[in-house]
C-alpha cells in the first residue's frame, strides 16, 4: 500500500511568510508524529498526534509553529513568520496501534528560508 | 539534556571490515530500543529491534546493556551499500521514540 506522504516535497519562501506543509499517514495509522532535521544533525521532535489530539506538544519551537490533524488523517505543520534557522528537512512518521514502535517516515519537506 | 547519545562518526571502514556503533541512554525507564537506519538525503527506517537477550539479523547483530544503558550495533562482513547513518532510538512507555543523532558509515571500497 502507500507509504507516508508529504508535500510539498521543497519548499523556499521568504524570510516572514507563512508556510503549510502537509503530511498524509498511512492509511488506518492513528499516531502521527513531525520532526525536523537540521543539515547534518538528528532528528528533533516536535508534535505526536494521537486521532486528532496532541498529547505531546513539547517540541515545537516556538508559538510560530502549530500542527492540526484532521479525520484521523491528514495533518498540516504551519509556520508563521518563517525565520532562517527553520530552514530544516520537516519528516512526518506515523504508525499503528498497538505497535507504536514503529514508525514510517514520509521522505520529508525541504524548506528553505531565504 | 541529551537522553540518547552516539558517535557522530564519520566512521570509515573497507569493504568486509566489521564495525561497531555504541548509544548510551540516560533514562533508565527506557524499554524498547531500536537502530534506524538513514541513507544520504533519504527518510529513516526501521533497521531492527533490540531485544535484552540480544538478536541478530544476517550481518547485522544488535545488543542491550542495561546495567550500564547502552545499546550497540555490530556489522559484519561491510557492504558498500551499508554506507548510511545509524540511528539509536529508546522509548518509555507510551511516550515518542527519542532519536540519537545518529553515526555516519561509510564504507569504502
Amino acid at each position: 500500500g502507500a507509504g507516508v506522504s508529504q508535500s510539498p516535497s521543497n519548499k523556499v519562501t521568504e524570510k516572514g511568510k507563512d508556510v503549510e506543509l502537509r503530511c498524509d499517514p498511512i492509511s488506518g495509522h492513528t499516531a502521527l508524529y513531525w520532526y525536523r532535521q537540521r543539515l547534518g544533525q538528528g532528528l528533533e521532535f516536535l508534535i505526536y498526534f494521537q486521532g486528532n489530539s496532541a498529547p505531546d506538544k513539547s517540541g515545537l519551537p516556538s508559538d510560530r509553529f502549530s500542527a492540526e490533524r484532521t479525520g484521523e488523517s491528514v495533518s498540516t505543520l504551519t509556520i508563521q513568520r518563517t525565520q532562517q534557522e527553520d530552514s530544516a528537512v520537516y519528516l512526518c512518521a506515523s504508525s499503528e496501534e498497538p505497535d507504536r514502535n514503529i514508525q514510517y517516515f514520509g521522505a520529508g519537506t525541504r524548506l528553505s528560508v531565504l | 539534556r541529551k537522553e540518547v547519545e552516539q558517535d557522530p562518526g564519520p566512521f570509515n571502514v573497507p569493504e568486509g571490515a566489521t564495525v561497531a556503533f555504541n548509544c548510551t541512554y540516560s533514562n533508565s525507564a527506557s524499554q524498547s530500543f531500536f537502530w534506524y537506519r538513514q541513507d544520504c538525503r533519504k527518510e529513516p527506517k526501521l533497521l531492527m529491534s533490540v531485544y535484552s537477550s540480544g538478536n541478530e539479523d544476517g550481518r547485522f547483530t544488535a545488543q542491550l546493556n542495561r546495567a550500564s544503558q547502552y545499546i550497540s550495533l555490530l556489522i559484519r562482513d561491510s557492504k558498500l551499500s551499508d554506507s548510511a547513518t545509524y540511528l539509536c532510538v529508546a522509548r518509555s512507555g507510551n511516550t515518542p521514540l527519542v532519536f540519537g543523532k545518529g553515526t555516519r558509515l561509510s564504507v569504502i571500497a
